[in-house]
């Protein structure tokens, strides 16, 4: 069964520098998404992404967030210059269109030094 | 957009049916119902989804109130391997963003 994939599994990075999350939706899928859960806390929506522009965005989706699908089969999620607070699992989501549903990737666990 | 209230844990004995319920009194017309469940250290993974009519998967049943103000997702034999924290969440029609609450977490003893 075709499943979302995303690299790497565990991310360790410095405070401001720049991470990339990266992302391989199932292969016929044409909306994207990135969410995160901070540890112990609820799963948050960050953005939807389609037809290469983003569709919507939530609050915590700032200007240090940026998404891109390079190619047709990633779909980055790149933070800027990452704080402290941004430790998290990210998680990417795609959904085929219609009445399909969204599936998640296993996610990446970003810690912030 | 429209919120969800699930007990905050439940608790099931392995091999016996679980019933874990949903309220959503806020639901609008055209939202839909989504249950996704998420292991530990996992994604969320779909387990169901309907608008109306009860609905049936390999997974689970989801049953739905005449007024859609409630639901219940039915697994019909728990399994250790169905403890997780199941989130019950309403999505516009364009299913394009999903707002996930605290979910129930089960526990399954053996």
């Amino acid at each position: 069964e075709p499943e979302v994939t995303q690299t790497p599994s565990h991310q360790v990075t410095q405070m401001g520098q720049e991470v990339i999350l990266r992302c391989v939706p199932i292969s016929n899928h044409l909306y994207f998404y990135w969410y995160r859960q901070i540890l112990g806390q609820k799963v948050e929506f960050l953005v939807s992404f389609y037809n290469n522009e983003i569709s919507e965005k939530s609050e915590i989706f700032d200007d240090q967030f940026s998404v891109e699908r390079p190619d047709g089969s990633n779909f980055t999620l790149k933070i800027r210059s990452t704080k402290l607070e941004d430790s998290a699992m990210y998680f990417c989501a795609s959904r085929k269109g219609g009445r399909d549903t969204q599936y998640f990737g296993p996610g990446t666990r970003l810690t912030v030094l | 957009d429209a919120k969800t209230t699930q007990p905050n844990s439940m608790e099931s004995n392995e091999e016996e049916p679980v019933h874990l319920p949903c309220n959503h009194s806020t639901i609008s017309g055209t939202d839909y119902i989504h249950w996704y469940r998420q292991l530990p250290s996992q994604g969320p993974e779909y387990v169901i989804h309907g608008l109306t009519s009860n609905v049936n998967n390999r997974m689970a049943s989801l049953a739905i109130a005449e007024d859609r103000k409630s639901s219940t997702l039915i697994l019909h034999r728990a399994t250790l391997r169905d403890a997780a924290v199941y989130y019950c969440i309403l999505t516009a029609y364009n299913f394009n963003k999903f707002y996930f609450g605290s979910g129930t977490k089960l526990n399954v003893k053996p």
